[in-house]
Parts: structure tokens; C-alpha cells; sequence
């Protein structure tokens, strides 16, 4: 079973709102990932975290903030965001962080008004 | 130099067809290549991993690396209209944890 599952599916909030994203995988895979992707682009690595600690840090502005719970369960805090980070936030998860294949979840459309 | 460039497309072949999508990529210590499928307002979605020199095939796709000259493909044979979407190749360093370095994408359309 290659599957994870992301919720919500959509996301409308406000520039004061504080929200969550929340992604599972019970692949046993050890590596998580939050990509962002805006509309005809690639996706853009956000964190990564290799055996529930964050290894990765893409110079993410702070109003996202990532917790790693246990090895299976992923969130995403977003608080005071902008209009600008209105995307398809996507998680993924793999085996191990090297190399192995990444499998991304459904996504969560966010806008934010 | 990006680190990953694909074919910009967009690409139209009629259904029946073999599509071809190309990707090269400039860091020459790259060891893992994936390609992955997008349907418009959808995830990515793994179709086929590469690690070696040669040819994989996984029923109608073939994916085809050469780290010479630093270059993956992708063949499609049969192409259906389901198989149109954007196709996305994502390359790994084995030294970069967890980074994978993706292309713009190439868009796919087949006519039936």
C-alpha cells in the first residue's frame, strides 16, 4: 500500500487565522516531506524529516511551522500567512532519505484570503 | 544551468503513438531518477524509478538512463488520452538528503 492521506482536502482562511495540516503514512517509511506548489510549477521542498527529526529547512518563512508527532504523522501550523501562500501544499514520505522514492499524498488547497 | 531540464513541450501525439519525454540534469553524482505523473489539480504521482544505465520498462512505459551524458527518458508506447497530464522528472544527489531536484514538467496531450 503506497498511500498517504493529507486533510483537509481544502483550506479557505484568513491572514490572522491559525490552522493546521495534517498528514499520515503507515507505509513504515522513516523520511516525511512538505512540498509547496503553485499552479504550472514544480514542486518546491519545504522541510524534510529523517527519522522524526527535521533535517531540512528550506529557508521557510516562520508562519509555517512543522512537527514531526511520531514516525508516521506530519503537520503543518500555518499562522498569520498571505495571500502569496495560497498553493497546494503536498506531503510525501519515503523508505529512507537517500535517494529512496518519494510518495506524495493528495495535497491540501489552501487559500488564503 | 538548471539542475534538471526537460523537454518544455507541450507535447501533442495522436493515441497509438509513442510519446518521448527528455530530461537531462547537471550535477553528474546523481544517482536516483524518477519520473512522476500530474493530472491538472492533482498530486504528483510516481509512474517509474531508474538507477542504473539502461532501459526499465513497467508495461507501456519505458524509462531510459544514460549518466554519460547525463540524460533520462521517458517512453510512453500506446499513448492513451489518460495518459495525458504533466510528466514531471525528479533527480536525487546521493549526498543531499531527501532533496530531490525536479524539472518544469512537460505537458502531455494525446488526441484520440
Amino acid at each position: 500500500d503506497t498511500e498517504v492521506t493529507q486533510t483537509p482536502k481544502h483550506l479557505v482562511m484568513g491572514m490572522t487565522n491559525k490552522k493546521s495540516l495534517k498528514c499520515e503514512q503507515h507505509m513504515g517509511h522513516r523520511a516525511m516531506y512538505w512540498y509547496k506548489q503553485k499552479a504550472k510549477k514544480p514542486p518546491e521542498l519545504m522541510f524534510v524529516y529523517s527519522y522524526e527529526k527535521l533535517s531540512i529547512n528550506e529557508s521557510v518563512p516562520s508562519r509555517f511551522s512543522p512537527e514531526c508527532p511520531n514516525s508516521s504523522l506530519l503537520n503543518l501550523h500555518l499562522h498569520a500567512l498571505q495571500p502569496e501562500d495560497s498553493a497546494l501544499y503536498l506531503c510525501a514520505s519515503s523508505q529512507g532519505a537517500l535517494g529512496n522514492e518519494q510518495f506524495f499524498g493528495p495535497g491540501t488547497r489552501l487559500t488564503v484570503l | 544551468q538548471k539542475e534538471v531540464e526537460q523537454n518544455s513541450g507541450p507535447l501533442s501525439v495522436p493515441e497509438g503513438a509513442i510519446a518521448s519525454l527528455n530530461c537531462t540534469y547537471s550535477d553528474r553524482v546523481s544517482q536516483s531518477f524518477f519520473w512522476y505523473r500530474q493530472y491538472s489539480g492533482k498530486s504528483p504521482e510516481l509512474i517509474m524509478s531508474i538507477y542504473s544505465n539502461g532501459d526499465k520498462e513497467d508495461g507501456r512505459f519505458t524509462a531510459q538512463l544514460n549518466k554519460a551524458s547525463q540524460y533520462v527518458s521517458l517512453l510512453i508506447r500506446d499513448s492513451q488520452p489518460s495518459d495525458s497530464a504533466t510528466y514531471l522528472c525528479a533527480v536525487h544527489r546521493g549526498s543531499t538528503l531527501g532533496r530531490l531536484y525536479f524539472g518544469r514538467g512537460t505537458q502531455l496531450t494525446v488526441w484520440p
